[in-house]
């Protein structure tokens, strides 16, 4: 099957600063993408959906502006969690999908799991 | 939201066992998705029902659909440790693969 990996795979920082977590593409176009957290031994609750050079649609609850997310190719979405707190401290996976409108597989990336001091 | 919930939360059983989680979701659906995710790593996508279907297979894997009960199974014949990891189903309400609903998933465990 087709490949997402993210990166990094695992962060460690401060509060207060800003992680950048990296999903791509290895061998199709990645038209939509979807980024998920999740905690432990829970379940992955959506964050956002990202069209390639549009703006990312974010589900209720999520802060776009803690949360920032860029699409600007097709093969590499990026996750900015700025002004890290120990409360954002959690397991984010991304997916992708070829296809607009929920049309094509979605594969899943490894996760990144940050962890905020 | 959360859509789907599993049951068992956490189900053991020795190697040659057959498994069976169940999941139950709230409103009506497209298709319903099995995924597998082992301890801190990603999702592995492992069968796809549609809301027409019934029952359906893959090598070990039988996925059935009752959508007058919303309830879905997941029956793992044979387990192996290596089917040691925990199992999700996501629901979703368009057709594809698009926006899927996870519910809390089962964490399997198969010992040897």
């Amino acid at each position: 099957g087709a490949v997402v990996s993210q990166h990094p795979s695992w962060v460690i920082c401060k509060s207060g600063t800003s992680v950048k977590i990296e999903c791509r593409s290895l061998d199709f176009q990645a038209t939509t993408m979807f980024w998920y957290r999740q905690f432990p031994k829970q379940s992955l609750m959506l964050m956002a959906t990202s069209n390639e050079g549009s703006k990312a649609t974010y589900e209720q609850g999520v802060e776009k502006d803690k949360f920032l997310i860029n699409h600007a190719s097709l093969t590499l979405s990026t996750l900015t969690v700025t002004s890290a707190h120990p409360e954002d401290s959690s397991f984010y996976i991304c997916s992708a999908t070829s296809g607009r409108a929920g049309t094509g597989e979605l594969f899943f990336g490894e996760g990144s799991r940050l962890t905020v001091l | 939201s959360q859509q789907g919930e599993e049951d068992p939360q956490a189900l053991s059983i020795q190697e040659g066992e057959n498994a069976t989680m169940n999941c139950s979701y709230k409103t009506s659906i497209n298709n319903l998705q099995w995924y597998r995710q082992n301890s801190g790593r990603g999702l592995v996508h492992l069968i796809l029902i549609r809301s027409n279907e019934r029952e359906k297979h893959s090598g070990r894997l039988r996925v059935t659909l009752d959508t007058s009960k919303k309830s879905s199974s997941l029956l793992i014949t044979a387990s192996r440790a290596a089917d040691t990891a925990s199992y999700f189903c996501a629901t979703a309400l368009n057709s594809g693969y698009s926006t899927l609903t996870f519910g809390k998933g089962t964490m399997l465990l198969v010992s040897p």
